[in-house]
């Protein structure tokens, strides 16, 4: 296993179009994590994974925001009607185990909405 | 609720010298880990260094390591020997023990000159 791997890397599309980001994590992980990330800050959490059930969602995350953890395997990130304010890095982590625990990184998906 | 704050946007070293990036932070968990992350140019965000906040002596990984002050919420990170390959962008996180939310600081760039 190479890690977590996000696809796309890249994603340019029209306000108002709905998009969807797939993140495949490290396979014996529990936990799979979404954070968004814009220029110059750090991640902001969006939502959590254990295994298939999503335990927590940031107030960041609106209703057009939807993720899921189908047999707890990839996850994917669904923003329907995007904005231009979706524009920003979206990073995917997981880890073993409990939150405390050292979460490993995707190399995250830009998403640039025109 | 949980906030870090770096104060330090941007810090430079010369290569074989130490430097000290900060962090503050505030929580309102009774028990939860501290965390610096490196996330270089266009690369993946990995872990440089973890810390208990049950455990008063300080974390040690190679030529990384902390000064954590729990009463004061301080969690500073201090590169020895500086090298090239430490320039990156520093992140520094609080998550509690058994929660999935974490909350990032907005980065230290650090540069290394030669």
């Amino acid at each position: 296993d190479t890690g977590v791997s996000q696809d796309p890397r890249h994603k340019i599309t029209k306000r108002g179009q709905n998009v969807t980001f797939r993140c495949d994590p490290i396979s014996e992980h529990n936990r799979l994590y979404w954070y968004r990330q814009t220029l110059g800050q750090g991640p902001e959490f969006l939502t959590y994974f254990q295994n298939e059930a999503q335990l927590e969602k940031s107030r960041l995350l609106s209703d057009r925001f939807s993720a899921e953890r189908p047999k707890g395997s990839f996850s994917t990130l669904e923003i329907q009607r995007t904005e231009q304010g979706d524009s920003a890095m979206y990073l995917c982590a997981s880890s073993l185990g409990q939150g405390a625990n050292e979460a490993f990184f995707g190399q995250g998906t830009r998403l640039t909405v025109v | 609720a949980q906030t870090v704050t770096q104060s330090q946007p941007e810090m430079s070293v010369q290569e074989a010298e130490t430097v000290t990036l900060s962090c503050t932070y505030d929580t309102s968990e009774s028990d939860y880990y501290l965390f610096w992350y490196k996330q270089p140019p266009s690369r993946q965000m990995i872990l440089v260094i973890r810390q208990e906040a049950y455990k008063q002596q300080n974390a040690t990984e190679n030529r990384f390591s902390v000064n954590f002050q729990k009463a004061a919420k301080s969690f500073s990170l201090k590169i020895s020997d500086s090298q090239l390959g430490d320039a990156a962008m520093y992140f520094c996180m609080t998550i509690g023990t058994n929660a999935g939310k974490s909350t990032f600081g907005d980065g230290t760039t650090l540069t290394v000159k030669p």
